[in-house]
C-alpha cells in the first residue's frame, strides 16, 4: 500500500493568518487530489493536479504538485472562518488501483 | 438532484447484531464506493463497484458484504457487527472511475458498535 503523510496533523491559527500543509510519500503518484470535509458531512473535492511542478489557483488557495509527484502542498492566504475543516489529500497509485488518501489535516481558523 | 444519499445516518449495534446501510445516487454514475473513516487514518476503501451487478474489494473488507442490484443503490452490509467496525461510513460515487474524477460523497453514518 502506498501511504500518503499529511502534516500537520492539527492546525490552529487566527483569521488572516497564511498557513501551508503537506502531503507527502515515498511513492511516485499519478495524480492528486484535494478534499475538504467540513464536520458531519463528506469530502467534497477542491482541486486534481496531474503534472509534476503543476500549480493550481482556488481564490486564496493555491495547491502545488511536487516535480517528482511524490509531494503536494495546499497554501491558504488570508485564511478565514469559512476555511475550517478537515483536508485530505488522494492521490493515485497507478496500476489500476483505487486511490489512496492521507489522514488529513484539522484546520480551525478562529476568528 | 440529491446527489448522494446514506441511509441511515446514525445506528447503535451491539456486538453479532447485523445491519445493511444503503447508498443512492441520482447521478447515473457507474462508479460506488464505500469507505470508512477513522480517527488519525483518513478514509480507507471497503468495497467498490465498477458497474450494476459487480463489486470488487477495496483495502479493507473483511466483515463487509455489498450489493449493486440496481445502478443507483450500493448496498453494505455488515452480518456479524464486532466493536473494531464503530465508524463513520461514508458512500462515494464517480461518473467514470477515473482517478481524476470527482469522487461525490454523502453524509455518512455514524455507527456504533456496543
Amino acid at each position: 500500500t502506498q501511504l500518503l503523510e499529511q502534516s500537520p496533523q492539527f492546525l490552529s491559527i487566527q483569521e488572516g493568518e497564511n498557513l501551508t500543509v503537506y502531503c507527502n510519500s515515498s511513492s511516485v503518484f499519478s495524480s492528486l487530489q484535494w478534499y475538504r470535509q467540513e464536520p458531519g458531512e463528506g469530502p467534497v473535492l477542491l482541486v486534481t493536479v496531474v503534472t509534476g511542478g503543476e500549480v493550481k489557483k482556488l481564490k486564496r488557495l493555491t495547491f502545488q504538485f511536487g516535480d517528482a509527484r511524490k509531494d503536494s502542498s495546499l497554501h491558504i492566504t488570508a485564511a478565514q472562518p469559512g476555511d475550517t475543516g478537515l483536508y485530505l489529500c488522494a492521490g493515485d497509485p497507478g496500476s489500476a488501483r483505487q486511490l489512496t488518501f492521507g489522514s488529513g489535516t484539522q484546520l480551525t481558523v478562529l476568528p | 438532484n440529491a446527489g448522494v444519499t446514506q441511509t441511515p445516518k446514525f445506528r447503535v449495534l451491539k456486538t453479532g447484531q447485523s445491519m445493511t446501510l444503503l447508498c443512492a445516487q441520482d447521478m447515473n454514475h457507474e462508479y460506488m464506493y464505500w469507505y470508512r473513516q477513522d480517527p488519525g487514518m483518513g478514509l480507507r476503501l471497503i468495497h467498490y463497484s465498477v458497474g450494476e451487478g459487480t463489486t470488487a474489494k477495496g483495502e479493507v473488507p473483511d466483515g463487509y458484504n455489498v450489493s449493486r442490484l440496481k445502478k443507483q443503490n450500493f448496498l453494505l452490509g455488515l452480518e456479524s457487527a464486532a466493536p473494531s467496525q464503530t465508524s463513520v461510513y461514508f458512500c462515494a460515487s464517480s461518473s467514470r472511475g477515473k482517478a481524476t474524477d470527482t469522487q461525490y460523497f454523502g453524509p455518512g453514518t455514524r455507527l456504533t458498535v456496543l
